[in-house]
């Protein structure tokens, strides 16, 4: 079945450094991408998504790119900020109904 | 326009005891989804309705969920009774139509904690 392998937090970092968090996944075909977000309080929230190989999805400064020879789709942004602090949660769907999550990065952003 | 709304956001029960935690979708979403997030680890499907009927249960875990959607409009999930591995965190979900994508609608997720 499909599965989604996002690296392990938490991870705290200071204002204005770069972020990465790596997701890799395992499935059939060729399925959608998408990273979402969840900040204290609140639902999660879709951030960005990519539909097909070499595709790069981008909002708020975040941006993936579909690799299809390394099955991953990390998330970077080079400056957070401290409004950026929140889980990130990286996940496929075959373009149904159904969305398979990874585990979720919490993140923390320190001024 | 509201969001999807879930309550009660925070739930502590004892074990054996049942919770039922609601959900209500956008207006007009026929398609209402159950995810669970367990102990910091991933979030997973529950099951899937369109309007009253249910598409898809094949995540329900085991036959002490029960997950309703009378009038095709809010949903309940009833957990009976209640097991220490049951704690987490309950999310629903909505979408007008039966895909992800943006109009795939979170809500901000039930806290339960089984004691």
């Amino acid at each position: 079945g499909d599965s989604v392998t996002q690296m392990e937090g938490p991870v705290t970092l200071s204002e204005e450094a770069f972020l990465t968090i790596n997701c890799t996944y395992t499935a059939t075909g060729y399925p959608s991408l998408f990273w979402y977000v969840q900040y204290p309080g609140e639902g999660l929230q879709l951030l960005l998504k990519a539909t097909k190989a070499d595709d790069k999805g981008s909002n708020k400064g975040f941006e993936a790119t579909y690799r299809k020879e390394t099955t991953s789709f990390h998330l970077e942004k080079g400056s957070v900020q401290v409004s950026d602090s929140a889980v990130y949660f990286c996940a496929l769907s075959h373009n149904d109904y159904k969305l398979s999550f990874g585990a979720g990065t919490t993140v923390t952003v320190r001024a | 326009e509201a969001g999807v709304t879930q309550f009660p956001s925070h739930s502590v029960i004892e074990k054996g005891q049942t919770v039922t935690l609601r959900c209500d979708p956008i207006s007009g979403h026929d398609n209402l989804y159950w995810y669970r997030r367990v102990m910091g680890k991933e979030i997973k499907f529950l099951l899937h309705f369109v309007k009253e009927s249910k598409q898809d249960e094949s995540g329900m875990p085991n036959n002490r969920f029960l997950a309703e959607r009378t009038g095709g409009t809010y949903s309940t999930l009833k957990v009976q009774p209640a097991e220490l591995e049951d704690s987490g965190v309950y999310f629903c979900a909505s979408s007008q139509e039966g895909v992800v994508g943006n109009g795939y609608t979170f809500g901000s997720g039930t806290r339960l904690t089984v004691v």
